[in-house]
């Protein structure tokens, strides 16, 4: 099976842009997490998309939101970006729900904002 | 409310030498643990995960991890490290919150092996 695939892999935008990112899962994954990575904060946990319903929300402000359309994919979208906006943000899909599924990382698209 | 510590945030050891990572959490629910790894300009790969059954989890790359639950800790070894093993690790804890899975991640840490 492919790998769960993320595009672009690098982006570089200025303050006050929005962009969209985009997530493909593994072949029959429901589960889609975004998470944001820095170096001083290690895996922040964005938000999570289970059979298109957000099932589940992390601390961030409303500038950053998602989707998830009927075959899995997901798309992810910041709005008004900041400076600290710029980060790795990995998208990572699991089969199920539970809480036991493990999770399957994509490589994650590099934002740079200026 | 569950949450993970990594308690180094580098650790340098030379090549063929043991190692271990620490991992403490905590959780007011039953969690299942996992250590995952990322190499440069990588994502998260999973390295072990421990759901149930025996204490002691045996993963790739010949790592291993042992689930203390008194101590609350899930700690990463290796009894002989290589040069490719130098990569950043995670501890995660996942558990059930609100009916919906949540899973946590620990900060990282830095392994470098030195030749």
């Amino acid at each position: 099976k492919a790998g769960v695939t993320q595009t672009p892999r690098y982006l570089i935008k200025t303050r006050g842009q929005q962009v969209t990112l985009s997530c493909s899962p593994i072949s029959g994954h429901r589960s889609v997490s975004w998470y944001q990575q820095t170096p001083g904060q290690g895996l922040q946990f964005l938000f999570e998309y289970f059979s298109e319903t957000q099932r589940n929300k992390g601390n961030f402000p409303g500038r950053f939101s998602g989707r998830q359309f009927s075959n899995s994919r997901s798309e992810m979208n910041v709005s008004t970006l900041e400076l600290g906006d710029s980060a790795l943000y990995l998208c990572a899909s699991s089969p199920g729900q539970g809480a036991n599924y493990e999770q399957y990382f994509g490589p994650g698209t590099r934002l740079t904002v200026t | 409310a569950q949450s993970v510590t990594q308690l180094d945030s580098q650790v340098p050891v030379f090549e063929e030498a043991p190692v271990e990572l620490r991992c403490n959490y905590s959780s007011s629910v039953s969690v299942y643990l996992f250590w995952y790894v990322q190499y440069p300009n990588q994502g998260l790969q999973l390295l072990l995960k421990y759901l149930s059954g025996s204490t002691l989890v045996k993963g790739i790359n010949g790592f291993e991890a042992e689930f203390n639950k008194s101590q609350t800790s899930f700690h990463l070894r290796k009894p002989s490290v290589h040069i490719s093993d130098t990569a950043e690790y995670f501890c995660a804890v996942s558990g059930r919150s609100g009916g919906y899975q949540k899973v946590t991640f620990g900060i990282g840490t830095k392994l470098q092996v030195i030749p």
